[in-house]
């Protein structure tokens, strides 16, 4: 099975500052990678997916990159709605794999 | 609107079985594979299992392969699945959810969840 190890396990931005969140996987998976949000209470929501395209309705400033084993989920300009837990989930083989999640809080 | 509604969680004995529901609306369900995720209590997402737009094809990690059986109903817009010999660890929220695109890797709609609770 294919590992996906998200650092960090959690952090604080104040508004306005650019967040990133990194998730590795254990062997290549060729940008077969999605980034989702979770808030408490809520079910996740698809924000990218193919490691960079941003599902429809997704603000601009979450955008996401990487390649071969490392990817990356940006948050530009911090919002008070951006608040709560990021996973990534590797689309390349099955077992489908998701990452264990980053808390992401206003500081 | 896509909608995805479970039903059928609750209390259940470990060894004991139980069937969730997913009502869709809102979109072609023949046309999508769908899957099954699930949370246990604070923790993270684990896939649980996938089906092809026909039912032809299954996919499930070891954790459940054997015990989980998901199926779904074309004409009938639903999606089911079917948990035998359950475990305390299955204690769980299980979403439905619709897999992106076709075949689609990722999940794009998502359920509101049902939880399953998995005790004597």
């Amino acid at each position: 099975d294919i590992q996906m190890t998200q650092s960090p396990a959690s952090l604080s931005a104040s508004l306005g500052e650019t967040v990133s969140i990194e998730c590795l996987a254990s062997e290549g998976i060729s940008n077969s990678l999605a980034w989702y949000q979770q808030k408490p209470g809520k079910s996740p929501q698809l924000l990218i997916y193919g490691a960079s395209s941003l599902q429809d309705g997704v603000p601009s400033r979450f955008s996401g990159s990487g390649s071969g084993t490392q990817y990356s989920l940006k948050i530009s300009g911090m919002q008070p709605e951006d608040e709560g837990v990021y996973y990534c989930q590797q689309g390349y083989k099955y077992p489908l794999t998701f990452g264990s999640g980053t808390k992401l809080e206003i500081k | 609107e896509v909608q995805l509604v479970e039903s059928g969680g609750g209390l259940v004995q470990p060894g004991r079985s139980l069937k969730l529901s997913c009502a869709a609306s809102g979109f072609t369900f023949s046309n999508y594979y769908m899957a099954w995720v699930r949370q246990a209590p604070k923790k993270g997402l684990e896939w649980v299992a996938t089906i092809s737009t026909s039912g032809s094809r299954t996919y499930y990690p070891d954790s459940v392969k054997g015990r989980f059986t998901i199926s779904r109903d074309n004409a009938k817009s639903s999606l089911y699945l079917q948990m035998n010999s359950l475990k305390s660890e299955d204690t769980a929220t299980y979403y439905c959810a619709r897999h992106r695109g076709y075949p689609g890797y990722y999940f794009d709609y998502w359920g509101q969840g049902v939880m399953v609770t998995v005790s004597s």
